[in-house]
């Protein structure tokens, strides 16, 4: 099973970019990266997913080096309301649920 | 995205009493759906992988007979907690898989 290693937490201010790593030094040849994010009583929601080099979205990017054993997600311009639990998980492309670990995730506070 | 709603979004009760989620996909079929359960300050925990038209998988340490799980149709899951207690109290949230793995918002449930 892999399993992915993440800061507990991080601050940071309003209009900063914020860079979220994550290690997963077991991730298997045909896993896929995903990263979430959960506010205080709702489910997660998905952000981005990636397999390798770089993706982007309307809201994040995804940077992947060619060994894929760690991933970094990249929030631009982050604003009071992007203080949430972001996840990094790794596992099929369809999330299959028993390669996922959900660990702690990583709390990020984003300041005015 | 695809969209997961549950319902209902809080359920209190009394101890003993039985209590259904219903998890449902939008504007998507899902053979598959997850249950998780999470605790405050904690992370998701998978209880159990629902099946359209079989039995439910669940995890090491979860009753079957208490975590009730039925999945009758391509968009409805539902989660029965059986004779309730205290410690059941919990934030139920479920998913479903549409390409990648999409969440609903979750049940607050509370056992007095």
């Amino acid at each position: 099973l892999a399993k992915t290693t993440q800061p507990i937490s991080m601050d940071s201010y309003e209009g900063q970019e914020v860079n979220i790593t994550c290690s997963h030094n077991n991730i298997a040849t045909n896993d896929y990266i995903t990263w979430y994010q959960q506010f205080p009583s709702q489910g997660p929601r998905f952000i981005i997913q990636g397999y390798k080099t770089k993706v982007t979205n309307e809201v994040a990017s995804l940077f992947i080096p060619a060994d894929r054993k760690s991933s970094t997600l990249s929030l631009p311009r982050v604003s009071l309301s992007d203080t949430a639990v972001y996840y990094c998980l790794v596992g099929d492309q369809a999330g299959n649920n028993r390669k996922l670990i959900w660990g702690l995730g990583t709390s990020l506070a984003v300041n005015p | 995205g695809a969209v997961v709603s549950q319902h209902p979004s809080w359920v209190i009760c009394k101890s003993g009493t039985s209590v259904k989620i219903e998890c449902r996909s939008l504007d998507f079929q899902a053979t598959t759906m997850f249950w998780y359960r999470q605790f405050p300050k904690q992370s998701l925990m998978l209880m159990a992988t629902s099946n359209e038209g079989s039995k439910a998988t669940y995890e090491q340490g979860v009753e079957k007979d208490k975590f009730l799980i039925n999945h009758a149709s391509l968009t409805l899951s539902t989660l029965t907690v059986t004779s309730a207690h205290p410690e059941d109290s919990s934030f139920y949230i479920c998913s479903a898989i549409s390409e990648t793995q999409y969440f609903g918002p979750g049940t607050r449930l509370l056992v007095l």
